[in-house]
């Protein structure tokens, strides 16, 4: 049965460090991963969909990755924003991992 | 125009109420989801309907009734409401069922006191 980890589970930096958050998945047979972003108290709001054939995918300042022999995905944003500060999931198909809380300081 | 809109937003209530949350999409998807996201904002599957047919029926209690009068719908209805049912319930809509992108409702916040 698929697992999805986020790791760490909070996060602190400065505004203008460039950051990358880390998702990691038991099962390498998948279709394809979803990064979403969740503020408080709102819905998700999907940022990156990564195909399985793909090895990443990039929407502005965020970048995502993905290997599959490794069962790892990470997010990469470039020059953070306080603005950026979220909660930040990964789902693989209806699998969520538990999501990394992002703050990031004027 | 929103494209999954979940009604109420907020729902409190009392223990042994009968209550329905309302999921509708106009993405034009053939697969609508529920989660639960419970206080320590881990998200769960609970269901997922693909053309109306349920496709995936995780362990939750027979309490809750999923409902799919049709594509764009998915409601979910739940029978004599306890407090371990206070959390926050997500519809989120896909096209097929190999894990399209996702798209999800505001979701619905509901209390049981």
């Amino acid at each position: 049965k698929q697992e999805v980890t986020q790791i760490p589970a909070a996060l602190s930096v400065p505004e203008g460090e460039n950051l990358v958050l880390n998702c990691s998945f038991t099962d390498s047979a998948i279709y394809n991963l979803q990064w979403f972003r969740q503020d408080p108290g709102k819905g998700l709001t999907s940022l990156l969909l990564i195909q399985s054939s793909q090895r990443e995918q990039t929407s502005g300042r965020l970048n995502a990755s993905l290997d599959k022999s490794s069962g790892r995905s990470t997010l990469y944003i470039a020059a953070s924003q306080p603005g950026d500060s979220a909660t930040y999931l990964c789902a693989l198909k209806v699998i969520f991992g538990q999501g990394t809380t992002l703050q990031v300081k004027p | 125009d929103t494209a999954v809109s979940q009604t109420p937003k907020y729902l409190v209530t009392q223990m042994g109420n009968d209550k329905s949350i309302k999921c509708e999409q106009n993405l034009g998807h053939d697969t609508m989801y529920w989660y639960k996201q419970d206080s320590k904002k881990f998200l769960k599957i609970m269901f997922s309907y693909n053309n109306k047919e349920l496709i995936i029926n995780e362990t939750v209690p027979n309490r809750f009734s999923p409902k799919s009068p049709d594509k764009a719908h998915l409601n979910l209805h739940i029978n004599s409401l306890e407090l371990g049912d206070s959390a926050v319930y997500f519809c989120a809509s896909s096209q097929g069922v190999t894990g399209t992108e996702a798209f999800f409702g505001q979701g619905t916040r509901l209390t049981v006191v």
